[in-house]
């Protein structure tokens, strides 16, 4: 079993619709976690992270943790085609190491 | 958020020479580097792990020989590609850790390589 698992995608949405991108883990002890949004081409930049249980927003992004499930998600409200990249879901583990998922592709259509 | 630097952004060699890539905390000191691949529309695969004054730690299916890793300091981290060829062109990116930026794991701009 993977440590972090994805969907790998390609997920599409409407210019201005709700993008939805899930994660799940399997270390229960892990702590942190963490959205990386990749463009094509480019390296991974940090665009959230979550440590608690439950909802945190920043902008149009909102990250979601539910540790009990073991899930983790970003949503990305009013979506733009600038969002159109690869996310990159990462766990730190209570091993203080950093686990990636394989990535999820999401498309905004104009 | 922190800024991690790579030199060179792009290099293309000829099969056979050596490449080096440098790696740099502008902001923070960098106890941990990593060092990734990319291949075209593939994950990230991490090739090694390293700490500031002690060898890397390779990942399994990663020649330490073919992949000099060297953190010599809190800022600085190199990546030798030894004897390249042509399957070794990809996308190499690195990320570091430390400080008061431990909790996360920033990424540098990527350095594409061509072996030609």
């Amino acid at each position: 079993q993977k440590e972090v698992e994805q969907n790998s995608g390609p997920l599409s949405v409407p210019e201005g619709a709700i993008a939805s991108l899930n994660c799940t883990y399997s270390d229960r002890g892990s702590q942190s976690f963490f959205w990386y949004r990749q463009y094509s081409g480019k390296s991974p930049e940090l665009i959230m992270f979550i440590y608690s249980n439950g909802d945190k927003e920043d902008g149009r992004f909102t990250a979601q943790l539910n540790k009990a499930s073991q899930y983790v998600s970003l949503l990305i409200r009013d979506s733009q085609p600038s969002d159109s990249a690869t996310y990159l879901c990462a766990v730190k583990s209570p091993g203080n190491q950093f686990y990636f998922g394989t990535g999820t592709s999401l498309t905004v259509i104009p | 958020g922190a800024v991690v630097s790579q030199h060179p952004s792009r290099v293309i060699c000829k099969s056979g020479t050596s490449v080096k890539i440098e790696c740099r905390s502008l902001d923070f000191q960098a106890t941990t580097m990593f060092w990734y691949r990319q291949f075209p529309k593939q994950s990230l695969m991490l090739m090694a792990t390293s700490n500031e004054g002690s060898k890397a730690t390779y990942e399994q299916g990663v020649e330490k020989d073919k992949f000099l890793i060297n953190h010599a300091s809190l800022t600085l981290s190199t990546l030798t590609v030894t004897s390249a060829h042509p399957e070794d062109s990809s996308f190499y990116i690195c990320s570091a850790r430390g400080g008061a930026r431990d909790n996360e794991q920033f990424f540098g701009p990527g350095t594409r390589l061509t072996v030609l």
